[in-house]
């Protein structure tokens, strides 16, 4: 059964790096999301992408994040200029119609 | 705005007893609704979800909800519980956005113990 991945599992990165996380959709759908949880949190939506550009997103979302789909398989999430408060589990879903949405296993993400 | 409540951050049964995690839920628009457990060290796998139609959904591993209008609510559950149902399990709403497009609103979460 097609699956979402994500890449890489853990990453440990300094305050004020840049990170990029990584996430293979599974092939036929067509809408992408990204979501975190911090720790002890609920599941927060972040952005959502539909043919080629952002179509919706959270206030979460600000301008240190941004999405990119570089080569019709990939789907990214960068992160410019990390704090201690991106810490967190991030997923990847991706959805054939836009409704039901599958999900990745996620990156744990930790900001020292 | 869309949002949604789980009740019992913990929820701890015994093996072949009922399974029952409550979910109500907040929507100005028709929701459509989903149950998702996550496994440890795992990601989300969808359960189950109710968009139109019957209002009674089955889903994967026994579970089922109903989607009750008047009560806004979608509780899951499953007649028996087995050890591998050991869990935590969201309830998730999906907002209608601007672009038609749905983004998943959460609950906290539930954890499922079963004792055996």
């Amino acid at each position: 059964e097609p699956e979402v991945t994500q890449t890489p599992s853990h990453q440990v990165t300094q305050m004020g790096q840049e990170v990029i996380l990584r996430c293979v959709p599974i092939s036929n759908h067509l809408y992408f999301y990204w979501y975190r949880q911090i720790l002890g949190q609920k599941v927060e939506f972040l952005v959502s992408f539909y043919n080629n550009e952002i179509s919706e997103k959270s206030e979460i979302f600000d301008d240190q994040f941004s999405v990119e789909r570089p080569d019709g398989s990939n789907f990214t999430l960068k992160i410019r200029s990390t704090k201690l408060e991106d810490s967190a589990m991030y997923f990847c879903a991706s959805s054939p119609s836009g409704d039901e949405q599958y999900f990745g296993p996620g990156t744990r993400l930790t900001v020292t | 705005a869309q949002s949604v409540t789980q009740l019992g951050s913990h929820v701890s049964v015994s093996e072949g007893a009922l399974v029952l995690l409550r979910c109500n839920y907040s929507s100005s628009v028709p929701p459509y609704l989903f149950w998702y457990v996550q496994y440890p060290n795992q990601g989300l796998q969808l359960l189950l979800k109710y968009t139109t139609g019957a209002t009674l959904v089955k889903g994967i591993n026994g579970f089922e909800a109903e989607f009750k209008k008047s009560e806004t609510s979608f509780h899951l559950t499953k007649p028996s519980a087995h050890m591998s149902d050991a869990a935590e399990y969201f309830c998730a709403v999906s907002s209608l956005m601007d672009t038609g497009r749905r983004a998943l609103t959460f609950g906290s979460g539930t954890r499922l113990q079963v004792q055996p």
